[in-house]
């Protein structure tokens, strides 16, 4: 399995500004995923950051808006550039690890962003 | 295209009873695997099970219980003599393929009240 970590837990930020999310994992994983959950809603894939590549962005979701990094194989961050109450959501981490022989995904425990 | 359908938006019990949530996917690929995530208030995503499109077996943990029909598409979820703690968001998911690139594609989720 694996345990995951996210900083900021939570956050109201002002309109225009940035904030940037990290991702701590307990074990080495090659593959780390960012979405997105909006309020009342389901959960929406921002990217795939895979170590030593750039990130892949899925359709609607883009490198200024949200820059990836992915410097080793424990830890990312996802930044939330030029915000707007739009973007007030949960944003989680997740990885995929192998538990009980099988390949799973867990997930971090989220943090909790408000946009002013 | 691949898709999942959770057609109950929100659920209302009164403790011990008997719940059902149901999930309805579709998929062109042969081969998929189906999650159940539970999202308590908290916020944090819980893994409950994974089922790989080849195994049809029923499966039983405990108060859970999971019914795979493929040939309905659908991977419903039981929760037997229902209590307060397992009021909480549930999302069925559908991973896209199998493959190490796999994406999860998630439901919109049913929110269940279990009531004392």
């Amino acid at each position: 399995s694996a345990v995951i970590s996210q900083k900021p837990s939570r956050d109201i930020c002002q309109r225009g500004t940035s904030l940037t999310i990290q991702c701590q994992v307990d074990s080495q994983v090659t593959m780390m995923f960012w979405y997105r959950q909006q309020p009342g809603q389901s959960l929406t894939l921002i990217a795939t950051a895979n170590q030593g590549s750039e990130a892949t962005y899925e359709s609607g979701f883009v490198i200024d808006k949200f820059p990836i990094s992915r410097p080793n194989l424990t830890f990312s961050t996802l930044t939330v550039s030029n915000m707007s109450p739009e973007d007030s959501s949960i944003y989680l981490c997740s990885v995929r690890a192998t538990s009980g022989g099988h390949d799973e995904q867990f997930f971090g425990p989220g943090t909790r962003l408000t946009v002013l | 295209a691949q898709k999942v359908t959770q057609a109950q938006t929100e659920i209302s019990v009164v403790e011990k009873e008997d719940v059902t949530l149901d999930c309805v996917y579709e998929t062109r690929d042969t081969t998929y695997y189906l999650f159940w995530y539970k999202q308590p208030p908290s916020g944090e995503l819980v893994f409950l099970i994974r089922r790989n499109s080849f195994d049809e077996q029923n499966e039983i943990s405990g108060r859970y219980s999971w019914n795979f029909q493929k040939s309905t598409s659908s991977f419903n979820f039981t929760i037997t003599a229902s209590q307060v703690v397992d009021s909480a968001v549930y999302f069925c998911a559908l991973s896209e393929n199998a493959g190490n690139n796999r994406k999860l594609i998630w439901g919109l989720g049913t929110s269940l009240a279990v009531n004392p």
